[in-house]
């Protein structure tokens, strides 16, 4: 059983407008999350960490956790085309930082 | 610091060769971790090191695949005997071991191609 879940998408949004970006995990012990950004044939780039309930913001990225649901989600504001990649969703399964990704949402913004 | 170096870029191989590819971590990371990633998927976990000691290996790792990291600094993955299904990203990663800085970075990934 797969321990961090996404959908796979494309989720296509207008240029301009707010992307939302879902990922549940089954790990109740999991403490950290992690959101990646890969362009097509490139490696992840790390958008957002969030270690704490609530919501965090980092320019026009808000990441959002909530534990007691084990979900975690990703609003990217003012969408550009150069937001067009697939964002992973990550989180450590042991002591040693080992990350669980999902597989990925893949978001394509519209001119 | 110029980041977590990986080299070669590419590899094309024949089926049945040997590959090794090298892993350089940001230099102050003590872990550092190897992710294989096939096209649609997220990378996989492969193997990861604490400095120089190999700390777990996936169970799906077959035992044509090994890992070192001498001296706790650079790593290198071997792929002995490749097959077709080798194929894909080969990630390297690198973080600290302080609570709370265990962000992991990624290299710009080994593009295997196994003919």
């Amino acid at each position: 059983q797969k321990e961090v879940e996404q959908n796979s998408g494309p989720l296509s949004v207008p240029e301009g407008a707010i992307a939302s970006l879902n990922c549940t995990y089954s790990d109740r012990g999991s403490q950290s999350f992690f959101w990646y950004r890969q362009y097509s044939g490139k490696s992840p780039e790390l958008i957002m960490s969030i270690y704490s309930n609530g919501d965090k913001e980092d320019g026009r990225f808000t990441a959002q956790l909530n534990k007691a649901s084990q979900y975690v989600s990703l609003l990217i504001r003012d969408s550009q085309p150069s937001d067009s990649a697939t964002y992973l969703c990550a989180a450590p399964t042991d002591s040693w930082g080992k990350f669980q990704f999902g597989a990925g949402t893949q978001v394509v913004v519209t001119p | 610091d110029t980041g977590v170096s990986q080299n070669p870029r590419h590899k094309i191989t024949k089926r049945g060769q040997n590959v090794t590819f090298r892993c350089d971590p940001i230099s102050e990371h003590n872990r550092l971790y190897w992710y294989r990633q096939t096209l649609g998927q997220g990378p996989e976990f492969l193997t990861y090191f604490q400095n120089e000691a190999q700390l777990e290996k996936s169970r799906l790792l077959s035992d044509r695949f090994s890992a070192e990291r001498p001296k706790g600094s650079f790593s290198t993955l071997e792929i002995q005997r490749t097959e077709q299904g080798d194929s894909a990203m080969y990630l390297c990663a690198s973080s600290t071991d302080r609570v709370g800085k265990n962000i992991q970075y990624f290299g710009a990934g080994t593009r295997l191609s196994v003919l």
